[in-house]
């Protein structure tokens, strides 16, 4: 199937640990993007990478580093996990006439 | 900034009654326009977008949206709800720069009542 994989669908962690959300698209898009859901649902881009290049970084602390091995990859890295960090984090990938596909979502909750 | 503005976090409806959605941007530069919906536990699916052409889009599952830019609107509107319909829905807008970001609503809860 094309489309858009988050790998794990849930992870549950406690505070101050570190984790990774990995992300993979077989659509051949050029670029990629990772969205934040909070509890009341509201949608946040966090980063986008164009082709390995990152392109959006909006104002995310430090402790959230995005990585792009090759344009079909953008996997997420987290550093001392923080209550607050608790969200749904989304992988999307976008084509050239604005057709933007999203992964089915990593639930992240923080103990 | 563009911004984007869903009116009504709650939209309660009757089966078979028509469904409307708002959505409002503030943009010096017509946006590209979008409706995505999510069920339960799901990720968005695109129901419509509209870049540039025909300013009544049409889309999946009977959903249709008409961009008026003297109102800076982009309402979502069904003719007749189905119980399936009931989900989140969220209308985006993409800055026109480069970065290509969808910047979304707070979204809108639609409820179908049988």
């Amino acid at each position: 199937d094309t489309a858009v994989s988050q790998t794990p669908k849930y992870l549950v962690t406690q505070m101050g640990n570190d984790k990774s959300i990995k992300c993979e698209q077989n659509l051949g898009h050029d670029t990629m993007y990772w969205y934040k859901q909070d509890s009341k649902k509201f949608l946040k881009i966090m980063f986008s990478y164009n082709n390995k290049e990152l392109i959006i970084n909006e104002t995310v602390p430090n402790r959230f580093s995005p990585k792009s091995p090759d344009k079909a990859h953008l996997n997420l890295h987290i550093n001392s996990l923080e209550l607050g960090d608790s969200a749904v984090y989304f992988c999307a990938s976008r084509d050239g006439n604005y057709g933007y596909t999203f992964g089915s979502g990593t639930r992240l909750t923080v103990v | 900034a563009q911004s984007v503005t869903q009116l009504g976090s709650h939209v309660s409806v009757s089966e078979g009654a028509l469904v409307l959605l708002r959505c409002n941007y503030s943009s010096s530069v017509p946006p590209y326009l979008f409706w995505y919906v999510q069920y339960p536990n799901q990720g968005l699916q695109l129901l419509l977008k509209y870049t540039t052409g025909a300013t009544l889009v049409k889309g999946i599952n009977g959903f249709e949206a008409e961009f008026k830019k003297s109102e800076t609107s982009f309402h979502l509107t069904k003719p007749s709800a189905h119980m399936s319909d009931a989900a989140e829905y969220f209308c985006a807008v993409t800055p026109m720069d480069s970065s290509y970001k969808l910047i979304f609503g707070s979204g809108t809860r639609l409820l179908v009542r049988p």
